[in-house]
C-alpha cells in the first residue's frame, strides 16, 4: 500500500513551458485534491474532485488544470507556467466526500519557475 | 467563509518541557478540527482530529488536543517535549455543513532544544 505518490519530487521550468504533476493513490478513496505551500500561507487548495469524472475549483485555480479519468489518479496541468507558480504542491486525499474522514498527503512536488 | 489563525510563527521549549502551539478557527456551523506536522522537505503527516465527543482528543506521537468550543480554539499540546517533535504544525478546519474545503492555517515552526 503506498498511499498518495507524487512525481515528479523536483522540477525546474522555464516560464510560459507546460508540465504535468502526477498524482496516484491506491487507497480507492473517492476524493483527491490539489494543494500549494508557501511561506507563511499554510496550504491553499487548488483544485478537488469528489469522484471520477468530477472536479471543481478550490481557492487559487488561476493557471492549473486538472482532470479525474479513473478514481486513481488526479494530474495537475500548469499550461504556461509563471515565477508566482513556484511553490511546493501536495496531492492529497480521503476516503468519502462528506465526512471526518483523515485526508492523507502525498511527499510534495518542489516546483520552481525561472 | 471559514478560516484558521496559529498566532505563533514559532514556539521555542526546552526538551522535557510542556509545549503548546496555539489555534483558534471560524466556522458558520460545526466544526471538524485537524493537526497535522511537516518535517523537512515531507508532506503533512497527520497528528490528530476533533470530530465530536469528549473534547479532549489524543493522537500520535503523545500529542493531544482540546477543544474549546466558546473559544474557539483547538490548541496542540503535549506534556514533555522532545528533541524530535522540531517541525511545522498546521491546524485546520472543516465545516461539517460546507462541503470539502479544507483550510489551513499559517503553520508554527516547533522548535524544542536539548
Amino acid at each position: 500500500n503506498a498511499g498518495v505518490t507524487q512525481t515528479p519530487k523536483f522540477q525546474v521550468l522555464k516560464t510560459g513551458q507546460s508540465m504535468t504533476l502526477q498524482c496516484a493513490q491506491d487507497m480507492n478513496h473517492e476524493y483527491m485534491s490539489w494543494y500549494r505551500q508557501d511561506p507563511g500561507m499554510g496550504l491553499r487548495l487548488i483544485h478537488y474532485s469528489v469522484g471520477a469524472g468530477i472536479t471543481d475549483q478550490g481557492e487559487v485555480p488561476n493557471g492549473y488544470n486538472v482532470s479525474r479519468s479513473t478514481t486513481e489518479d488526479f494530474p495537475l496541468r500548469l499550461l504556461s507556467a509563471a515565477p508566482s507558480q513556484t511553490s511546493v504542491y501536495f496531492c492529497a486525499s480521503r476516503l468519502q466526500v462528506s465526512s471526518g474522514n483523515t485526508i492523507y498527503f502525498g511527499e510534495g512536488s518542489w516546483l520552481t519557475v525561472v | 467563509a471559514q478560516s484558521v489563525a496559529q498566532p505563533e510563527d514559532q514556539v521555542n521549549v526546552a526538551e522535557g518541557n510542556p509545549l503548546t502551539v496555539k489555534c483558534t478557527y471560524s466556522v458558520s456551523g460545526n466544526p471538524y478540527l485537524f493537526w497535522y506536522v511537516q518535517y523537512p522537505n515531507r508532506g503533512l503527516q497527520f497528528l490528530l482530529k476533533y470530530i465530536t465527543g469528549d473534547n479532549l482528543v489524543k493522537g500520535s506521537y503523545g500529542f493531544e488536543a482540546e477543544f474549546n468550543k466558546s473559544q474557539t480554539s483547538f490548541h496542540l499540546k503535549k506534556p514533555s517535549a522532545l528533541v524530535s517533535d522540531s517541525a511545522l504544525y498546521f491546524c485546520a478546519v472543516r465545516d461539517k455543513n460546507a462541503g470539502n474545503m479544507l483550510t489551513f492555517g499559517g503553520g508554527t515552526r516547533l522548535m524544542v532544544k536539548p
